[in-house]
């Protein structure tokens, strides 16, 4: 069964950069699309953006700007970095698998970011 | 701003069933694209329901069935259980964005 672990810290500045890191285990990285959503709280599923392990990505367009995302299959993980942050920004973070006909088949539990000073 | 619209919430007794549409428009379901569905119960993670409009995931009971037609998709739950409490949201693709995988505003169901 494949797991997913976000990690991170669960504080950050406005104006500074979010640095999130998923680990998985219980199956390779390799060959599929992986992916960040996130949800404000009481709001509903944004999708910010998805890395092949090859490292290519594709992103939600109103991100793409402040968005980094990379992957190392020597690790099993794939990173996300959002640069420039708000209390906008303030939302639980989940990872996700990619299957091939475009939906989430396994989620980390989440994290909770806060943008504040 | 999602560009796929569901009702904010729907109800139900113990028993019934119950429906959720999700409208979307030509870039999107419209266009052909797969429409999915997951279930997240409060406080946890959202949970696939459904996936390629109306199949099920191993384990998801066949109290959940999801259709699509044209431009909208479907969830239905029957024989409504007090555990099919939670928010519910539909997801697909749509290319008039850029390329972008888009979720539902998400609907609230309650059981009463």
């Amino acid at each position: 069964q494949v797991q997913l672990q976000e990690s991170g810290p669960g504080l950050v500045k406005p104006s500074e950069t979010l640095s999130l890191t998923c680990t998985v285990s219980g199956g390779s990285i390799s060959d599929y699309y992986w992916c960040w959503i996130r949800q404000a709280p009481g709001k509903g599923l944004e999708w910010i953006g998805d890395i092949y392990f090859s490292g290519s990505t594709n992103s939600n367009p109103s991100l793409k700007s402040r968005l980094t995302m990379a992957i190392d299959t020597s690790k099993n993980q794939f990173s996300l970095n959002l640069r420039s942050v708000t209390a906008a920004d303030t939302a639980v973070y989940y990872c996700a698998r990619v299957e091939v006909g475009g939906y989430y088949d396994f989620w980390g539990q989440g994290t909770l970011v806060t943008v504040s000073s | 701003q999602s560009v796929l619209t569901q009702p904010p919430s729907v109800s139900g007794a113990p028993g019934q069933r119950v429906t959720i549409s999700c409208t979307g428009r030509s870039t999107n379901i419209g266009a052909g694209y797969d429409v999915n569905w997951y279930q997240q119960l409060p406080g946890t993670a959202p949970k696939l329901l459904i996936y390629g409009n109306s199949n099920r995931p191993s384990g998801v009971p066949d109290r959940f069935s999801g259709s699509k037609s044209g431009s909208s998709a479907s969830l239905a739950i029957t024989g409504l259980q007090a555990e099919d409490e939670a928010d519910y949201y539909c997801q697909s693709y749509d290319s008039g964005l850029r390329g972008s995988h888009v979720f539902g505003t998400g609907t609230q169901v309650t059981v009463l």
